[in-house]
């Protein structure tokens, strides 16, 4: 697509609740990242996809939280027996890799999860 | 370790003035620096992408440039309108497919008063 697209735009849920969030990148980006962040706060990173592997998985806060890419293409972000500390703006941004050449980030509008 | 800060914070400016937004880093081994704007609650737009072997890039209103040997860029934006309202970020990409190769600074937030 034109840019990175992301779903729902707002997510309520209730504390306990599984939700999914997803992104879907630039047509031919193989690079996929997500970041949170919390309100009034910058950005955390969370995980990195290339392709279909997700190299870097570093940031990801506890288990409760996974994702997956699929087709080199959609990511879904998993939060299960969501909690209150997880309300947030779930950011998801694509790229090209580095092959000797810096291209920037495009971001998409983020998911606001708000667990009540 | 790559570290990107901001300054200032925070920047409250009547209607029409230019005004420089500053991001410096620490570490000069970088593939380019970006900037976004970023309006509450939402996502990060990409504003202007300089490549490391660039001086600046212009788009609009906007001009931002990059001393790399100083670990410097600036964020100029002339005849700022309500609009311009926002945190501005800026972001250093680093060599290397991995997860944190983008490094972000924390931001500085405008408010153009009508």
């Amino acid at each position: 697509g034109a840019g990175v697209s992301q779903s729902p735009s707002n997510k309520v849920t209730e504390k306990g609740k599984d939700v999914e969030l997803r992104c879907d990148p630039i047509s031919g980006h193989t690079a996929l990242y997500w970041y949170r962040q919390s309100l009034g706060q910058g950005l955390e990173f969370l995980i990195y996809f290339q392709g279909n592997s997700a190299p870097d998985k570093s940031g990801l806060p506890s288990d409760r939280f996974s994702a997956e890419r699929t087709g080199g293409s959609v990511s879904t972000l998993t939060i299960q027996r969501t909690q209150q500390e997880d309300s947030a703006v779930y950011l998801c941004a694509s790229s090209l890799p580095d092959s000797g050449w810096g291209y920037g980030y495009t971001f998409g509008s983020g998911t606001r999860l708000t667990v009540v | 370790k790559q570290e990107v800060t901001q300054i200032p914070a925070a920047l409250s400016v009547p209607e029409g003035e230019n005004l420089v937004l500053n991001c410096s880093f620490t570490d000069s081994a970088i593939y380019n620096l970006q900037w976004f704007r970023q309006d509450p609650g939402k996502g990060l737009t990409s504003l202007l992408l300089i490549q490391s072997s660039q001086r600046e890039q212009t788009s609009g209103r906007l001009n931002a440039s990059l001393d790399k040997s100083s670990g410097r860029s600036t964020l100029y934006i002339a005849a700022s309108q309500p609009g311009d309202s926002a945190t501005y970020l800026c972001a250093v990409r680093l060599f290397g497919n991995y997860g944190q190769n983008f490094v972000f600074g924390p931001g500085t937030r405008l408010s153009v008063l009508p």
